[in-house]
């Protein structure tokens, strides 16, 4: 069956633009979390949604941040006025209600920002 | 302050020999314990994980041991080949703990397996 996707997969934004990432989870898989992965890192964690509600968003960096999935499916990660340090691949993924902890990775959006 | 650290950022080794990746955690609320391996430009895959109740899972060539009083957990891949050169990434979780809702990796292993 289909993966997650993540669109578009590569993204280069100037300093203070705004960009939207989107992703596809799998179909039926309830929740739903967004990583930033840094060149040379593991992924960190930004945000997680359980249907269409977010109900952790601890690790997102500042309040320029902003995630949503308002039909509990497709989820869209925002980020304002971008800078420098917002460059990185973001990592979306999704897991069944019943195996939590299984999560599947879908292949990252990478975000240039000059 | 690195919660899973995986002290080796990179480990070869022959066809057909053994692969162990090791990781270190300092959170003792983890209590789920994973395994992803990663190819450039793809988003990690899951391979194997263990929850704290055990010591030892098994998946074919894959086994994850966990060492709860040392902290400590490793990936032994065997025979190894050629399709297991990739990056491999430990990860954990404090769910049960009241932790947060997403899993906390280490920076990665990268496997180079040699013909």
């Amino acid at each position: 069956g289909a993966g997650v996707s993540q669109s578009p997969r590569y993204k280069v934004a100037k300093r203070g633009q705004d960009v939207a990432l989107r992703c596809d989870p799998i179909s039926g898989h309830v929740s739903l979390f967004w990583y930033q992965q840094a060149l040379g890192q593991g992924p960190e964690f930004l945000t997680y949604f359980q249907n269409e509600a977010q109900l952790d968003k601890s690790g997102l960096p500042s309040d320029r941040f902003f995630a949503e999935r308002p039909e509990g499916s497709v989820s869209t990660l925002k980020i304002q006025r971008t800078q420098q340090e917002d460059s990185a691949v973001y990592l979306c993924a999704s897991s069944r209600a019943q195996s939590f902890y299984e999560q599947y990775f879908g292949p990252g959006t990478r975000l240039t920002v000059t | 302050d690195q919660q899973v650290k995986q002290n080796s950022p990179s480990l070869s080794v022959q066809e057909g020999r053994i692969s162990i990746l090791n990781c270190d955690y300092t959170n003792s609320m983890f209590d789920y314990f994973l395994w992803y391996k990663k190819y450039p430009a793809e988003g990690p895959t899951f391979l194997i994980s263990i929850s704290s109740i055990k010591d030892k899972n098994e998946d074919g060539r894959f086994t994850v041991f966990l060492n709860k009083s040392a902290k400590h957990l490793s990936l032994h891949i065997v025979p190894s080949q050629p399709g297991d050169s990739a990056v491999y990434f430990c990860a954990a979780s404090a769910l049960r703990g009241g932790g947060a809702d997403g899993l906390t990796f280490g920076k990665g292993t990268h496997l180079i397996i040699q013909p």
